[in-house]
């Protein structure tokens, strides 16, 4: 079985400054995709950024990047130049490649304010 | 393009009464995922379709729950009778077909039993 886990509760940070919002999994498969997603207030699940496990390459999305470690199991997300409106639960999730859709796996999630 | 549809948004019972939760996924994905949401938790899959049929069902409390996704479209949960535990938000996603088809999440249901 995976496990996420998320050891940041809550963060803040200044706008326009950069935070970096962590994650550890533990995994036996080869074969899987990481995400970050996004929850405001509103409850609707935002995809934020994914990472397949096969790139050495960090993904990027604009201001938000991930630093992956593949032999530590970590997936760490910066959020550079934070704007009021990133404050939300951000969830790290694990997903097994599979030929078909397959389960997210979340963490506990952190809550990031982004304060004026 | 309508994104994943849930009704309703919020309901409150008391223990012991039966409640359903509706889902319409984006058209065209044949993979309708729900989740369960407790507060201050990242959710958790309680059952996959793979359009008509459950193909991962693991997690779902199958003494209470039950779901169905007739013809491959539209899904219902439902939970019978609820108990104080089950209040959390209930979410519904879906994605097409691929290793990875990207889920998109519905605004999901708070269910608050009494």
């Amino acid at each position: 079985a995976q496990t996420v886990t998320q050891s940041q509760p809550e963060m803040s940070v200044q706008e326009a400054e950069t935070v970096t919002l962590s994650c550890t999994y533990d995994t036996s498969e080869n074969n899987y995709y990481l995400f970050w997603y996004k929850q405001p207030p509103s409850r609707q699940m935002i995809l934020v950024i994914r990472q397949e496990a096969y790139k050495q390459q960090n993904a990027t999305e604009n201001r938000f990047s991930v630093n992956f470690q593949k032999a530590a199991k970590s997936f760490s997300l910066k959020i550079s130049d934070s704007q009021l409106g990133d404050t939300a639960m951000y969830f790290c999730a694990f997903m097994k490649g599979e030929t078909s859709g397959s389960r997210l796996t979340f963490g506990e999630g952190t809550q990031l304010t982004v304060n004026p | 393009e309508a994104g994943v549809v849930q009704s309703p948004r919020y309901k409150i019972i008391e223990k012991k009464q039966p409640v359903a939760f509706w889902c319409n996924p984006i058209s065209g994905h044949n993979t309708l995922y729900w989740y369960r949401q407790n507060l201050g938790q990242g959710p958790e899959l309680l059952i996959r379709y793979e359009n008509e049929e459950a193909v991962d069902d693991s997690q779902l409390p199958k003494d209470r729950f039950s779901a169905e996704r007739l013809k491959g479209v539209d899904s219902t949960l439902k939970i019978q009778p609820a108990e104080l535990g089950d209040s959390a938000v209930y979410l519904c996603a879906s994605s097409s077909y691929g290793p990875w088809g990207e889920q998109f999440f519905g605004p999901g249901t708070r269910l608050t039993v009494l």
